[in-house]
């Protein structure tokens, strides 16, 4: 079946870093990957999509300069928290369709974010 | 008014019970319904997607979507312990939204 491989799946850093986070499709081509966020006992709350070869579309509400983008590849979208602090801390988890048409979104095992 | 609703529980059941999972959502226009399954620290799992009114059923899952009530349920028989997970229903497909998630334990 359609996986979707995240990585890194937990991590750590210091207040003011950075952090990439790696959302591929492993066997088959994404033009359309998703990012979302995910707070301990609540549902995913949609971030961005991102669309191979162009800029992602944000939600209302999502610092674009706070969360990049890129989505260079069809296998490939990540997601970049710029200068991250405690309250970034999150579950971040990505999707990715495949086909042509409607088809319904499946998920990676997500990225574990803690910003001390 | 959300655009889906969704009881959050906790349900605790006995193995071997019959869940039953709801959600109503609001907007008419949506086509597609799906039911995830998400363990904790895991990304959701799709279990069952459908667009049309009608039960679709595979394996102990059954999925109902009642499209004049705006209304979807879940069904899974002979509930087993791994069956425990949060279970979130979804409307739409590239604008998917969510309900909030129902927590459920089969107990042995």
């Amino acid at each position: 079946g359609a996986v979707v491989s995240q990585h890194p799946s937990w991590v750590i850093c210091k207040s003011g870093t950075s952090v990439k986070i790696e959302c591929r499709s492993l066997d088959f081509q994404a033009t359309t990957m998703f990012w979302y966020r995910q707070f301990p006992k609540q549902s995913l709350m949609l971030m961005a999509t991102s669309n191979e070869g162009s800029k992602a579309t944000y939600e209302q509400g999502v610092e674009k300069d706070k969360f990049l983008i890129n989505h260079a590849s069809l296998t490939l979208s990540t997601l970049t928290v710029t200068s991250a602090h405690p309250e970034d801390s999150s579950f971040y988890i990505c999707s990715a369709s495949f086909g042509v048409g409607d088809q319904p979104q499946h998920f990676g095992d997500g990225t574990r974010l803690s910003i001390l | 008014q959300k655009e889906v609703e969704q009881d959050p529980g906790p349900l605790s059941v006995p193995e071997g019970a019959i869940v039953s999972l709801n959600c109503t959502y609001s907007n008419s226009a949506f086509q597609y319904f799906m039911w995830y399954r998400q363990y904790s620290r895991k990304g959701p799992e799709l279990l069952m997607y459908t667009y049309s009114s009608g039960n679709k059923e595979d394996g102990r899952f059954t999925a109902q979507v009642d499209k004049s009530s705006k209304y979807i349920s879940l069904f899974i028989r002979d509930s087993q312990p791994s069956d425990s997970a949060t279970y979130l229903c979804a409307i739409g497909f590239n604008d998917m939204r969510f309900g909030a998630g129902t927590r459920l334990t089969v107990k042995p």
